[in-house]
């Protein structure tokens, strides 16, 4: 398997809504990423996960709130979302957390907050 | 921290002309450079990328070149199609580190657009 999977592919929540958004890889890596990326802008680094542990928060509110429960899995809990954060969540992996691994990206899920 | 610089922001071709991209970076520490290819609504796919070690890479029709004093680094592609016409983004990593991770930065993006 040599790709990143998303789900759900296109999510609609209330501002009162718990949500969750999920990824997953079995290419074996061992850093996985949360990016949030506005319509014609770059992916905007939010959270970094290696061996399974939070290693970078970039002071993301807490109304978002990563999960990983195993080293193939990372999911995104969603609390209390406010209409601007209405964006494409990309999921991206590597695999390790050196600055010549490639990072591999996920289809993402379009995210509408009403 | 790191500054990665992306032009231009739209490039308009007939089919069959080359493109250019250009970035540049402002820490000398960044090592690695990819690019991405972004077409509406999908994901970021790596398209080519190019390690501080070597000065030009090319795969068929698509080919990065990297100066690394004058810290820039470009993208080409020859012959273009219809096919080519999305978002480019290129970015830089090695510079900015934090939690243990190597954070890339990434440019502003490129749209392309190839006539038929």
């Amino acid at each position: 398997d040599t790709e990143v999977t998303q789900t759900p592919k296109h999510l609609v929540m209330g501002m009162t809504n718990k949500k969750s958004l999920k990824c997953e890889q079995h290419m074996g890596h061992r850093a996985m990423y949360w990016y949030k990326q506005k319509a014609k802008k770059p992916p905007e680094l939010m959270f970094v996960y290696s061996y399974e542990k939070l290693s970078i928060n970039e002071s993301v509110p807490s109304r978002f709130s990563p999960e990983c429960p195993n080293s193939s899995l990372l999911n995104l809990h969603l609390h209390a979302l406010q209409p601007e954060d209405s964006a494409l969540y990309l999921c991206a992996s590597s695999l390790g957390q050196g600055s010549s691994y490639e990072q591999y990206f996920g289809p993402g899920t379009r995210l509408t907050v009403t | 921290g790191e500054n990665v610089e992306q032009h231009p922001s739209t490039l308009s071709v007939q089919e069959g002309d080359s493109a250019v991209i250009k970035c540049t970076y402002s820490d000398s520490a960044s090592n690695y450079f990819p690019w991405y290819k972004q077409e509406l609504g999908k994901r970021p796919q790596l398209i080519i990328d190019i390690r501080s070690n070597v000065g030009e890479k090319k795969d068929q029709r698509i080919a990065v070149t990297l100066n690394k004093t004058a810290k820039h680094f470009s993208l080409h592609i020859t012959e273009t199609q219809p096919e080519d016409s999305a978002v480019y983004f290129c970015a830089a990593r090695g510079a900015s580190f934090s939690g243990g991770s190597y954070i890339p930065t990434f440019g502003r993006g490129t749209s392309l657009i190839v006539h038929p």
